[in-house]
């Protein structure tokens, strides 16, 4: 498996500003995902994190609101823009150690936002 | 059908029971499957996959039926540590990618 870490672990933001979480990873990865888990829901895919290229959304998702980036193999962010209380969630990464997108994910601890 | 589908539960058993949960899918070219285990408030954590007829962890038994597109997982001998929401995850066709269930709650009582 792998060591994963997010940043922030929790936050409270005010409607209309911008939240960037980080996910970091103690080995290179090839894989690197972005989920959504709703209170009470499963979770969600948002995009692939590709590095070295754009990610890869998944319908209803939309770069302009979530733009991320991935600047190598160990790191990635998400930043949920121009925020609602509907974007009030926990997000969460997850890395693939295989090279397949349908192999074993492990995932980061999450982070709780709550936009009020 | 909805890509992955699970007992909407609660479940709520004593300690020492077995319990079983189901859940269906819609990929019928899916090759790998999995069960994860998610606590209140915690990421989900691989609890076992499926890449076969089945596989065996000690008390946790997951099976595979190809045929009518289901896996279940087999709990014997419940512990109150069990208690907690499993989820059952399968690939998508068209994407690629893993579809996750909403998951089954489960509750051991002492």
């Amino acid at each position: 498996s792998a060591v994963i870490s997010q940043k922030p672990s929790r936050d409270i933001c005010q409607r209309g500003t911008s939240l960037t979480i980080q996910c970091q990873v103690d080995s290179q990865v090839t894989m690197m995902f972005w989920y959504r888990q709703q209170p009470g829901q499963s979770l969600t895919l948002i995009a692939t994190a590709n590095q070295g290229s754009e990610a890869t959304y998944e319908s209803g998702f939309v770069i302009d609101k979530f733009p991320i980036s991935r600047p190598n193999l160990t790191f990635s962010t998400l930043t949920v823009s121009n925020m609602s209380p509907e974007d009030s969630s926990i997000y969460l990464c997850s890395v693939g150690l295989s090279g397949t997108s349908t192999d074993t994910q492990y995932f980061g601890p999450g982070t709780r936002l709550t936009v009020l | 059908r909805k890509e992955v589908e699970q007992d909407p539960g609660p479940f709520n058993v004593p300690e020492g029971a077995t319990v079983a949960f189901n859940c269906t899918y819609s990929n019928s070219a899916s090759q790998s499957f999995f069960w994860y285990r998610q606590d209140c408030r915690k990421e989900p954590k691989l609890l076992m996959s499926v890449y076969s007829s089945g596989n065996e962890d000690g008390r946790f038994t997951a099976q595979l039926n190809r045929a009518s597109q289901y896996i279940s997982l087999l709990i014997r001998d419940s512990k109150l540590s069990d208690s907690a929401t499993y989820l059952c995850v399968a690939p998508v066709a068209s994407q690629g990618n893993l579809i996750f269930g909403k998951g089954t709650k489960l509750s051991v009582k002492p």
